[in-house]
């Protein structure tokens, strides 16, 4: 069973700010938060991971609400290159690498 | 971020014969690394764990005989499609954690096309 759940399709206009919610509801205090991308036959390209504080680094921010249940990854100025399949994926280190992979979000910036 | 690279990207067999995909890590060594599939239109699923100089840890349904694994380094794991069928044609991804890494990032391949005819 998928831990996320992501809304299975975004656009987003070349500039702006893409917003990309996860729901990970029963996710357990040990459980990071990661986001990966995947440009179209490309590998996994990683862009950022949490565990309960907000995260910022070069390509991203990560928003993790308080609760943990959800969180929202935010590209601040989307350009062309940006449009791939977005996974949010929740796991242990206990458990590291052995990524589980959900369906995603397909964003698609458009100019 | 740190690099890991496969190779081929991209082959083509003929149906009866054996596939082998490297992958390494370029800059850091890696204690553990994961094979994965992608079929078309589809995420990806993990295959298997391979830990430097130990047996591979394959996921349920993933045949380890068909599907053999060698880590023999820090830096180089193979993946070898033996016997490939048509049905065996995939998008083969491996990614690599450890090392320097720690235990909080892992750095994914860019992939190898398998087509088996």
């Amino acid at each position: 069973d998928a831990k996320t759940t992501q809304p299975t399709s975004m656009d987003c206009a070349e500039g702006r700010a893409a917003n990309l919610p996860c729901n990970h509801s029963t996710i357990s205090g040990n459980e990071y938060v990661y986001w990966y991308r995947q440009i179209h036959s490309q590998g996994p390209q990683y862009i950022i991971h949490g565990l309960k504080n907000n995260e910022t680094n070069e390509m991203a921010s990560l928003i993790i609400t308080e609760d943990r249940k959800s969180s929202t990854l935010i590209l601040p100025h989307a350009t062309l290159r940006d449009t791939a399949v977005y996974y949010c994926i929740v796991m242990t280190t206990d458990s590291w690498g052995k990524f589980q992979f959900g369906a995603g979000t397909q964003v698609v910036v458009t100019p | 971020g740190a690099v890991v690279s496969q190779h081929p990207s991209w082959v083509i067999c003929k149906s009866g014969t054996s596939v082998k995909i490297e992958c390494r890590s370029l800059d850091f060594q890696a204690t553990t690394m994961f094979w994965y599939r992608q079929f078309p239109k589809q995420s990806l699923m993990l295959m298997a764990t391979s830990n430097e100089g130990s047996k591979a840890t394959y996921e349920q349904g993933v045949e380890k005989d068909k599907f053999l694994i060698n880590h023999a380094s820090l830096t180089l794991s193979t993946l070898t499609v033996t016997s490939a069928h048509p049905e065996d044609s995939s998008f083969y991804i491996c990614s690599a954690a450890g090392g320097r890494l720690g235990n909080t990032e892992a750095f994914f391949g860019q992939g190898t096309r398998l087509t088996v005819v």
